[in-house]
Protein backbone atom coordinates (compact mmCIF):
# COMPACT_ATOMS: atom_id res chain seq x y z
CA UNK A 1 0.00 0.00 0.00
CA UNK A 2 1.40 3.10 -1.05
CA UNK A 3 2.29 5.80 1.75
CA UNK A 4 1.61 8.94 2.34
CA UNK A 5 2.93 11.59 -0.79
CA UNK A 6 3.56 15.17 -0.85
CA UNK A 7 4.44 17.60 -3.54
CA UNK A 8 6.70 19.27 -3.98
CA UNK A 9 9.38 17.98 -2.34
CA UNK A 10 11.05 21.78 -1.99
CA UNK A 11 10.38 25.00 -2.72
CA UNK A 12 11.84 28.46 -2.77
CA UNK A 13 9.34 31.39 -2.33
CA UNK A 14 9.76 35.16 -1.70
CA UNK A 15 8.71 37.24 0.91
CA UNK A 16 5.07 38.24 0.06
CA UNK A 17 4.29 35.08 -2.47
CA UNK A 18 1.89 32.68 -1.44
CA UNK A 19 2.45 28.64 -1.85
CA UNK A 20 -0.06 25.53 -2.33
CA UNK A 21 1.29 22.20 -0.72
CA UNK A 22 -0.15 19.11 -1.58
CA UNK A 23 -1.09 15.71 -0.10
CA UNK A 24 -2.17 12.59 -1.24
CA UNK A 25 -3.46 10.33 1.78
CA UNK A 26 -3.18 6.49 2.88
CA UNK A 27 -5.63 5.04 0.32
CA UNK A 28 -8.62 4.35 2.70
CA UNK A 29 -7.69 7.05 4.77
CA UNK A 30 -10.13 9.77 5.44
CA UNK A 31 -8.35 12.02 8.26
CA UNK A 32 -5.59 14.40 7.05
CA UNK A 33 -3.60 16.42 9.36
CA UNK A 34 -0.40 18.96 8.62
CA UNK A 35 2.09 19.81 10.58
CA UNK A 36 5.06 22.83 10.77
CA UNK A 37 8.15 21.84 11.84
CA UNK A 38 11.14 24.42 12.84
CA UNK A 39 14.17 23.73 15.18
CA UNK A 40 12.82 26.46 16.95
CA UNK A 41 8.99 25.43 17.65
CA UNK A 42 9.47 21.81 16.97
CA UNK A 43 6.32 20.01 15.24
CA UNK A 44 3.23 21.79 15.29
CA UNK A 45 -0.35 21.42 14.34
CA UNK A 46 -1.81 23.29 11.95
CA UNK A 47 -4.99 21.72 10.99
CA UNK A 48 -6.95 18.33 10.50
CA UNK A 49 -9.63 17.62 7.66
CA UNK A 50 -11.66 14.99 7.73
CA UNK A 51 -14.68 14.05 4.82
CA UNK A 52 -13.79 17.31 3.84
CA UNK A 53 -14.63 19.30 6.94
CA UNK A 54 -11.65 21.07 8.53
CA UNK A 55 -12.37 19.34 12.15
CA UNK A 56 -9.58 21.54 14.19
CA UNK A 57 -7.32 24.08 14.01
CA UNK A 58 -3.75 24.96 15.26
CA UNK A 59 -2.81 28.41 16.48
CA UNK A 60 -1.54 29.91 13.51
CA UNK A 61 -2.49 33.15 11.61
CA UNK A 62 -5.23 33.16 8.84
CA UNK A 63 -2.51 33.33 6.51
CA UNK A 64 -2.50 29.47 6.47
CA UNK A 65 -5.47 27.71 5.01
CA UNK A 66 -6.26 24.53 3.84
CA UNK A 67 -8.70 22.76 2.48
CA UNK A 68 -9.48 18.70 1.29
CA UNK A 69 -10.86 16.75 -2.05
CA UNK A 70 -13.88 14.56 -2.16
CA UNK A 71 -11.00 11.91 -2.56
CA UNK A 72 -9.44 12.95 0.61
CA UNK A 73 -6.45 14.84 -1.26
CA UNK A 74 -5.76 18.31 0.90
CA UNK A 75 -3.82 20.97 0.24
CA UNK A 76 -2.50 23.53 2.44
CA UNK A 77 -1.98 27.14 0.84
CA UNK A 78 0.21 30.17 3.05
CA UNK A 79 -0.24 33.40 1.33
CA UNK A 80 1.85 36.56 2.01
CA UNK A 81 4.63 34.64 3.17
CA UNK A 82 7.03 35.58 5.69
CA UNK A 83 10.74 34.66 6.49
CA UNK A 84 9.69 32.97 9.83
CA UNK A 85 7.16 30.51 7.56
CA UNK A 86 10.59 28.79 6.76
CA UNK A 87 9.96 25.28 7.73
CA UNK A 88 9.19 21.56 6.86
CA UNK A 89 5.58 21.11 6.44
CA UNK A 90 4.09 17.45 6.74
CA UNK A 91 1.18 15.77 6.60
CA UNK A 92 -0.21 13.30 8.68
CA UNK A 93 -2.99 10.66 7.46
CA UNK A 94 -5.22 8.37 9.75
CA UNK A 95 -7.95 6.30 9.51
CA UNK A 96 -9.55 8.55 12.22
CA UNK A 97 -9.58 8.82 15.66
CA UNK A 98 -7.78 6.54 18.27
CA UNK A 99 -5.52 5.21 14.58
CA UNK A 100 -2.13 6.10 14.20
CA UNK A 101 -1.31 8.72 12.27
CA UNK A 102 0.93 8.48 9.31
CA UNK A 103 3.73 11.26 7.90
CA UNK A 104 4.81 12.02 4.59
CA UNK A 105 7.94 12.70 3.64
CA UNK A 106 7.03 17.20 3.97
CA UNK A 107 7.78 19.12 1.74
CA UNK A 108 10.46 22.05 2.50
CA UNK A 109 9.55 25.31 2.14
CA UNK A 110 12.37 28.20 2.13
CA UNK A 111 11.26 31.69 2.05
CA UNK A 112 14.12 34.44 0.69
CA UNK B 1 2.74 26.41 27.62
CA UNK B 2 4.92 22.89 26.64
CA UNK B 3 2.26 20.33 27.25
CA UNK B 4 4.69 17.27 26.37
CA UNK B 5 7.84 17.48 27.49
CA UNK B 6 11.09 15.58 26.60
CA UNK B 7 13.67 16.84 28.84
CA UNK B 8 16.63 15.05 27.64
CA UNK B 9 17.78 15.91 24.45
CA UNK B 10 20.30 13.65 23.56
CA UNK B 11 21.00 9.65 24.53
CA UNK B 12 23.65 8.09 23.91
CA UNK B 13 23.74 3.72 24.53
CA UNK B 14 25.87 1.38 23.76
CA UNK B 15 25.06 -1.55 20.97
CA UNK B 16 22.49 -4.05 22.50
CA UNK B 17 22.04 -2.58 25.32
CA UNK B 18 18.63 -0.86 26.93
CA UNK B 19 17.62 2.69 25.57
CA UNK B 20 15.27 4.12 27.84
CA UNK B 21 13.47 7.54 26.43
CA UNK B 22 11.06 9.24 28.94
CA UNK B 23 8.77 11.95 28.07
CA UNK B 24 6.34 13.66 30.49
CA UNK B 25 3.12 15.33 30.16
CA UNK B 26 0.62 17.87 31.79
CA UNK B 27 -2.68 17.67 30.40
CA UNK B 28 -4.68 14.90 32.00
CA UNK B 29 -7.04 15.03 29.20
CA UNK B 30 -4.78 13.38 27.08
CA UNK B 31 -5.93 9.51 26.31
CA UNK B 32 -3.51 8.48 23.60
CA UNK B 33 0.26 8.66 23.45
CA UNK B 34 2.25 8.00 20.55
CA UNK B 35 6.01 7.65 19.33
CA UNK B 36 7.57 8.31 16.36
CA UNK B 37 11.25 7.76 14.80
CA UNK B 38 13.05 11.10 12.79
CA UNK B 39 15.37 10.82 10.22
CA UNK B 40 16.40 14.33 8.96
CA UNK B 41 14.60 15.99 5.96
CA UNK B 42 12.10 12.74 6.08
CA UNK B 43 8.82 12.35 7.50
CA UNK B 44 7.89 10.83 10.98
CA UNK B 45 7.43 7.24 11.35
CA UNK B 46 4.90 5.58 13.60
CA UNK B 47 6.88 2.84 15.87
CA UNK B 48 4.30 2.39 18.98
CA UNK B 49 1.44 3.75 20.37
CA UNK B 50 -0.88 3.21 24.06
CA UNK B 51 -4.26 3.92 24.87
CA UNK B 52 -4.28 5.71 28.62
CA UNK B 53 -6.41 2.61 29.39
CA UNK B 54 -3.54 0.44 29.35
CA UNK B 55 0.03 1.14 31.57
CA UNK B 56 2.03 -1.46 29.15
CA UNK B 57 2.30 -1.94 24.91
CA UNK B 58 4.86 -3.85 23.11
CA UNK B 59 6.03 -4.38 19.82
CA UNK B 60 9.22 -7.03 19.51
CA UNK B 61 12.26 -4.84 20.54
CA UNK B 62 9.69 -1.88 21.43
CA UNK B 63 7.91 -1.30 24.65
CA UNK B 64 5.80 1.85 25.82
CA UNK B 65 5.05 2.48 29.65
CA UNK B 66 2.74 4.98 30.87
CA UNK B 67 2.34 5.77 34.22
CA UNK B 68 -1.02 8.08 34.31
CA UNK B 69 -0.54 8.85 38.19
CA UNK B 70 2.74 10.46 37.38
CA UNK B 71 1.62 11.74 33.45
CA UNK B 72 5.11 10.09 32.58
CA UNK B 73 5.46 7.62 29.72
CA UNK B 74 8.96 5.35 28.20
CA UNK B 75 9.89 4.15 25.43
CA UNK B 76 12.34 1.17 25.72
CA UNK B 77 14.36 -0.52 22.84
CA UNK B 78 15.72 -3.83 23.56
CA UNK B 79 18.15 -4.56 22.30
CA UNK B 80 19.41 -1.43 20.81
CA UNK B 81 21.04 -1.06 17.37
CA UNK B 82 23.37 1.15 15.47
CA UNK B 83 20.34 1.60 13.33
CA UNK B 84 17.71 2.78 15.86
CA UNK B 85 19.74 6.20 15.83
CA UNK B 86 17.81 8.72 15.22
CA UNK B 87 15.32 11.50 16.76
CA UNK B 88 12.39 9.93 18.92
CA UNK B 89 9.13 12.27 19.52
CA UNK B 90 6.53 11.71 22.12
CA UNK B 91 3.19 12.75 21.17
CA UNK B 92 -0.33 13.05 22.69
CA UNK B 93 -3.77 13.79 22.04
CA UNK B 94 -6.89 13.49 23.42
CA UNK B 95 -10.63 12.19 22.68
CA UNK B 96 -12.38 13.03 19.53
CA UNK B 97 -9.45 15.25 18.24
CA UNK B 98 -6.92 14.15 15.62
CA UNK B 99 -4.67 16.82 17.03
CA UNK B 100 -0.93 15.44 18.17
CA UNK B 101 1.02 17.41 20.79
CA UNK B 102 4.61 16.97 20.31
CA UNK B 103 8.02 16.61 22.27
CA UNK B 104 10.50 18.39 21.54
CA UNK B 105 12.44 15.52 20.15
CA UNK B 106 15.41 13.37 21.94
CA UNK B 107 18.23 12.36 19.75
CA UNK B 108 19.61 9.12 20.22
CA UNK B 109 22.92 7.50 19.07
CA UNK B 110 23.15 3.62 19.35
CA UNK B 111 27.30 3.16 19.17
CA UNK B 112 28.19 -0.05 17.58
Amino acid sequence: KAGVTQTPRYLIKTRGQQVTLSCSPISGHRSVSWYQQTPGQGLQFLFEYFSETQRNKGNFPGRFSGRQFSNSRSEMNVSTLELGDSALYLCASSLGIHNEQFFGPGTRLTVL
Amino acid sequence: DQQVKQNSPSLSVQEGRISILNCDYTNSMFDYFLWYKKYPAEGPTFLISISSIKDKNEDGRFTVFLNKSAKHLSLHIVPSQPGDSAVYFCAAKQGGSEKLVFGKGTKLTVNP
